[in-house]
């Protein structure tokens, strides 16, 4: 069965340092990655998707996240982290639309 | 205005009584599925509707129904609810995978207590 792995539940940063979150995938299949966030008592927005094309994907607010299939992974970075970039952040595995699977989340605090 | 709504917001409720969760967009798209988030565990899927006339069980529908009212418009009921179900609920819509992925367009999302 396919499964998405966020090895880190939280992870603290400082303003102004980078982020980096982690996300590992299993699947036979080559997948299209998405990174989700929710702020607090917020909906879910999308960061970036994969989708077969370039590797480095870019995505709002400064975010953008590498594809390495030899590695199974799509960790998601940010050369400097603001405190508005507080939140949870989900990676999710898609099987060309036929089932959606999210990873645990990550929960991201900025420190000032 | 937003493009996927959910009512009501939050909810609290006691065990046993009926509750119904519902979702409305305006994307004009045929999918639509409900997702419940519990701390550590993601979102997991309870239902999806790839359209009117098309419901489909997820991962976790036990104690779960739902109905597919129009294209537009995709409940969930609760027959009997139980404090295990105190959960943030969340409607999501998308179009055809016609580029082979699946982006999906999220609700607020509606916080439950079950007494």
């Amino acid at each position: 069965a396919q499964s998405v792995t966020q090895l880190d539940s939280h992870v603290s940063v400082s303003e102004g340092t980078p982020v980096l979150l982690r996300c590992n995938y299993s699947s036979s299949y080559s997948p299209s990655l998405f990174w989700y966030v929710q702020h607090p008592n917020k909906g879910l927005q999308l960061l970036l998707k994969y989708t077969s094309a370039a590797t480095l994907v870019k995505g709002i607010n400064g975010f953008e996240a590498e594809f390495k299939k030899s590695e199974t992974s799509f960790h998601l970075t940010k050369p400097s982290a603001h405190m508005s970039d507080a939140a949870e952040y989900f990676c999710v595995w898609d099987n060309y639309g036929q089932n959606f699977v999210f990873g645990p989340g990550t929960r991201l605090s900025v420190l000032p | 205005d937003a493009d996927v709504t959910q009512t009501p917001r939050n909810r609290i409720t006691k065990t046993g009584k009926r509750i119904m969760l519902e979702c409305s967009q305006t994307k004009g798209h045929d999918r639509m599925y409900w997702y419940r988030q519990d701390p550590g565990l993601g979102l997991r899927l309870i239902y999806y509707s790839f359209d009117v006339k098309d419901i489909n069980k997820g991962e976790i529908s036990d104690g779960y129904s739902v109905s597919r009212q129009a294209q537009a418009k995709f409940s969930l009921s609760l027959e009997s609810a139980i404090p295990n179900q105190t959960a943030l609920y969340f409607c999501a819509t998308s179009d055809l995978p016609l580029a082979g992925y699946n982006e999906q367009f999220f609700g607020p999302g509606t916080r439950l207590t079950v007494l």
